[in-house]
């Protein structure tokens, strides 16, 4: 099966400046990469999502690449603000299946 | 409502008891899933219904766990013999088509205590 991994598990960055957070996955196979944010006591919620025929993605201050052959994905977050302190998944999806598979999380905190 | 609703939010059973957790999803999603997520750790796939047929149960960790959906709408997950590694949120996720990686919309979760 897939394996995701994540990193860093935590982030602080100042109010502002970027954050990146990187993925791998295991799977060629996969081709559905969606982030998600979660806040304390809620759901993960997806931010934004890449497919495998595409490079990069961007909406706003929130950016995603993708090396499919390394595979490798990163979120990228420009000119933090204090509400983007959550914590952050990356995900995969293998091509006929609908599970995702989750990396175990980075908490980022935006220090004001 | 307008986004997946789950009950309880919080549950406490005493090791050995049974429980239900309740999902209603989005109304008119075709695809229900249900994800484990221990403290610190991103969720983990338990299970996934097709409107009413369960088509991948692979992540149910053992036979204690069963889940349903018999009307292709609201998805009962029942937790037989509580123990307390048992103890985690449990989220439900519901999307629009299917094998289509449609956006999946989470619930609240219901955060389970076995004590």
């Amino acid at each position: 099966g897939e394996n995701v991994e994540q990193h860093p598990s935590t982030l602080s960055v100042q109010e502002g400046d970027s954050a990146v957070i990187k993925c791998t996955y295991s799977d060629s196979a996969s081709n559905y990469f969606p982030w998600y944010k979660q806040e304390l006591g809620k759901g993960p919620q997806l931010i934004i999502d890449i497919r495998s025929n595409v490079g990069e993605k961007k909406d706003q201050r929130i950016a995603v690449t993708l090396n499919k052959t390394a595979k490798h994905f990163s979120l990228h977050i420009t000119e933090t603000q204090p509400e983007d302190s959550a914590v952050y998944f990356c995900a995969a999806i293998l091509f006929g299946n609908e599970k995702l598979t989750f990396g175990t999380g980075t908490r980022l905190t935006i220090i004001p | 409502g307008a986004g997946v609703s789950q009950s309880p939010r919080y549950k406490v059973a005493k090791r050995g008891q049974d429980v239900a957790l309740r999902c209603d999803p989005i109304s008119g999603h075709v695809s229900l899933f249900w994800y484990q997520q221990a403290l610190g750790q991103g969720p983990e796939f338990l299970t996934y219904f097709q409107n009413e047929a369960q088509l991948d149960k692979s992540g149910l960790p053992s036979d204690r766990f069963f889940a349903e959906r018999p009307e292709g709408s609201v998805s009962t997950l029942k937790i037989q013999r509580t123990q307390q590694e048992d103890s985690a949120v449990y989220l439900c996720a519901s999307s629009l088509a299917a094998g289509m990686n449609t956006e999946a919309f989470f619930g609240q979760g219901t955060r389970l205590t076995v004590v």
